[in-house]
């Protein structure tokens, strides 16, 4: 059974770059046959979702326009994991980050967000 | 990209059933059938309800069906039940080849 688990700082200073991790167990991110993104989404405390963006296992990337300019996803080359960084983090960055799995519509369209992990807190404060 | 329009709140008694609304525009709602619904508890990770606009996830209660007309898909709950208490998301592709959110609804069931 596929499972989704967010590691990272859960403290971050502003202006500096949060990173987290996404460890996939029961499965793989890189795959000739796989039908799947991988995609990151935050909730700030007490307010709704926001996709941040999604992979695809070819490294194809899709991010979503309010943060294209700060932020990166990359697949390891361990094909268990994949990331996120996001710069010049200010307070407005702080919320629970979650990674998810994205299955795929016909023409591989990003689609529905099937599994999550748990999610993971990140504090943006000096 | 502007976030799909929910209403904050609704609410029902057990065994109502009850709609959730999710307006978006001619470039993600209305013109994909790429819609998902996901239902979030306090404190825990949101889980898919819907996808595809009316499809339902293996284990997910026939109680919740989905459906959509033009720029606008709805949620409809069937007797309800305490358990269903809950923050409900939507969510749509988009033509710029992007994923949006809805701002989310309260269910109270009363």
């Amino acid at each position: 059974q596929l499972q989704l688990q967010e590691s990272g700082p859960g403290l971050v200073k502003p202006s500096e770059t949060l990173s987290l991790t996404c460890t996939v167990s029961g499965g793989s991110v890189s795959s000739s046959s796989s039908t799947y993104y991988w995609g990151w989404i935050r909730q700030p405390p007490g307010k709704g979702l926001e996709w941040i963006g999604s992979i695809y296992f070819t490294g194809n990337t899709y991010y979503s326009p309010s943060l294209k300019s700060r932020v990166t996803i990359s697949v390891d080359t361990s094909e268990k994991q994949f990331s996120l960084q996001l710069t010049s983090v200010t307070a407005t960055d702080t919320a629970v980050y979650y990674c998810a799995r994205l299955s795929t519509g016909r023409w591989l369209v990003q689609d529905a967000f099937d599994i999550w992990g748990q999610g993971t807190m990140v504090t943006v404060s000096s | 990209q502007s976030a799909l329009t929910q209403p904050a709140s609704v609410s029902g008694s057990p065994g109502q059933s009850i709609t959730i609304s999710c307006t978006g525009t001619s470039s993600d709602v209305g013109i994909y059938n790429y819609v998902s619904w996901y239902q979030q508890h306090p404190g825990k990770a949101p889980k898919l309800m819907i996808y595809d606009v009316n499809n339902r996830p293996s284990g997910v209660s026939h109680r919740f069906s989905g459906s959509k007309s033009g720029n606008t898909a709805s949620l409809t709950i069937s007797g309800l039940q305490a358990e269903d208490e809950a923050d409900y998301y939507c969510g749509s592709y988009t033509s710029s080849n992007t994923l949006v959110f809805g701002g989310g609804t309260k269910l109270t069931v009363l």
